[in-house]
């Protein structure tokens, strides 16, 4: 069965340093993996994807993610963060059959000014 | 285009009655998912749609239920409501072309602001 983890409920990071949200997976066969961001009242907006190809993926708002296969990691990053990137983060991976994800817990990001 | 936008964004009711909730994907978008987020239980998936058949579905009871529309607007359903159904039920629709579900997606799902439920 696919299962998503996310180690760490809450990552608190000071404004201008970088940041990592980490995310590992279980999947069986090839991982399609995902993050999304969801501010407060908000639904989830996409940040990026890994399907296929390079490790290191580049999303929206500077984020990347680099895809490590042999510790089944997915880690988001960014070099710099800011105050505004503090919200949830989750990380998914498809399904085996269909238009749907198994979601892990997520991680709440403290950008602190 | 314009998002996935759901109503109502907030709704409040009392055990044991029913509620509505409505979706509308992107434009050309033809699956359609439910998601329900709470506290305790995190994002779990109810169930998805495509050309008015629903393809999967969660681990939810029956008193959950869907449909889809010839214009691919969803409705999802919830009778006999319980405290427990309290939550943020999100939308999100993908692209799915070609239709295909034999495989995982490699679709990218995109939410609308979802349907705060509060049960009484």
């Amino acid at each position: 069965a696919q299962s998503v983890a996310q180690p760490e409920d809450q990552v608190n990071v000071a404004e201008g340093n970088p940041l990592t949200v980490k995310c590992t997976y279980s999947v069986s066969g090839n991982p399609y993996l995902f993050w999304y961001v969801q501010y407060p009242n908000r639904g989830l907006q996409f940040l990026l994807k890994y399907i296929t190809g390079d490790n290191l993926v580049k999303g929206s708002y500077g984020f990347e993610a680099e895809f490590n296969k042999s510790q089944t990691s997915f880690h988001l990053k960014k070099p710099s963060a800011l105050v505004s990137d503090s919200a949830l983060y989750f990380c998914a991976v498809s399904r085996p059959y269909g238009q749907n994800f198994v979601f892990g817990p997520g991680t709440r990001l403290s950008v602190l000014p | 285009k314009a998002g996935v936008t759901q109503t109502p964004r907030y709704l409040i009711k009392t055990r044991g009655q029913q509620v509505t909730l409505s979706c509308s994907p992107i434009s050309g978008h033809r699956s359609v998912s439910w998601y329900q987020q709470t506290p305790g239980q995190g994002l779990q998936f109810l169930f998805e749609y495509f050309s008015e058949t629903q393809r999967n579905k969660g681990n939810f009871p029956g008193r959950f239920s869907g449909r889809q529309f010839s214009n691919s607007r969803s409705e999802m359903n919830v009778s006999t409501l319980e405290l427990g159904d309290s939550a943020l039920y999100l939308c999100a629709s993908s692209p799915n072309p070609r239709g295909e579900q034999s495989r995982p997606s490699t679709d990218t799902q995109y939410f609308g602001p979802g349907t705060r439920l509060t049960v009484l």
